[in-house]
């Protein structure tokens, strides 16, 4: 089955800075997507992205399918960021293991 | 408001003991499935669902029985639950055709002693 990796598994920052989240993939997909799980638990869906860039706010992503991975960006990163981002692939949302950012006051 | 339902959202549970987690969606999906998140593992999917009879196995569908009489619930039932189901399940819908609208479940947190 498709193998999804993502890195860092861990990222620690101060309020306001700039990071990159990668997720890369085993096999071509037509289905790509960033979800954020916030302190509580609670899964949102941030990008659906199989390919090309999109932005919403100060969260962007970019899907280069054909070199099989995938960008999250944040910038000027907030407290309310922290949490697990996750990237999911595939019909059956194959998911990473997650990267986990906290973001220090 | 769209949203996915789960109940119970706390369990605690003694090996053997037969429950139910129950999912309720109002958007009218066609699509809904079950996952079970782990420290460390992510999310694995157990079970899913294309429509109302419709189901199939996930990854890790050991354990686990599913049920679609209705468009709008899927159930997620462990006959005997044994500790190593200990975990925090989610359920989610979306419509085939908009993956991008996938919803999640808030989230069911299970322990089996």
């Amino acid at each position: 089955g498709i193998q999804v990796e993502q890195s860092p598994p861990d990222l620690i920052l101060q309020e306001g800075a700039n990071s990159t989240l990668r997720c890369n993939f085993s096999d071509s997909v037509n289905n790509l997507q960033w979800f954020h799980q916030n302190p509580w638990g609670q899964l949102i869906n941030l990008f659906y992205i199989p390919s090309g860039t999109k932005q919403n706010g100060r969260l962007s992503a970019t899907t280069v399918a054909t070199e099989r991975y995938s960008l999250l960006y944040i910038s000027s990163s907030q407290t309310t960021d922290s949490g697990v981002y996750f990237c999911a692939v595939g019909e059956k949302l194959v998911f990473g293991k997650g990267t986990k950012l906290t973001v220090n006051p | 408001e769209a949203q996915v339902t789960q109940n119970p959202r706390y369990l605690i549970t003694v090996t053997g003991k037969k429950l139910t987690v129950t999912c309720s969606q109002n958007m009218n999906h066609e699509y809904m499935s079950w996952y079970r998140q782990d420290p460390g593992l992510g999310l694995r999917q157990i079970y899913y669902s294309m429509n109302v009879e419709v189901t199939d196995k996930g990854d890790v569908p050991e354990g686990y029985k599913v049920s679609r009489k209705e468009k709008r619930n899927f159930p997620l039932i462990l006959e005997s639950p044994s500790p190593n189901q200990t975990s925090l399940y989610f359920c989610a819908s979306s419509s085939p055709g908009r993956r991008e609208s996938q919803y999640f479940g808030p989230g069911t947190r299970l322990l089996v002693l």
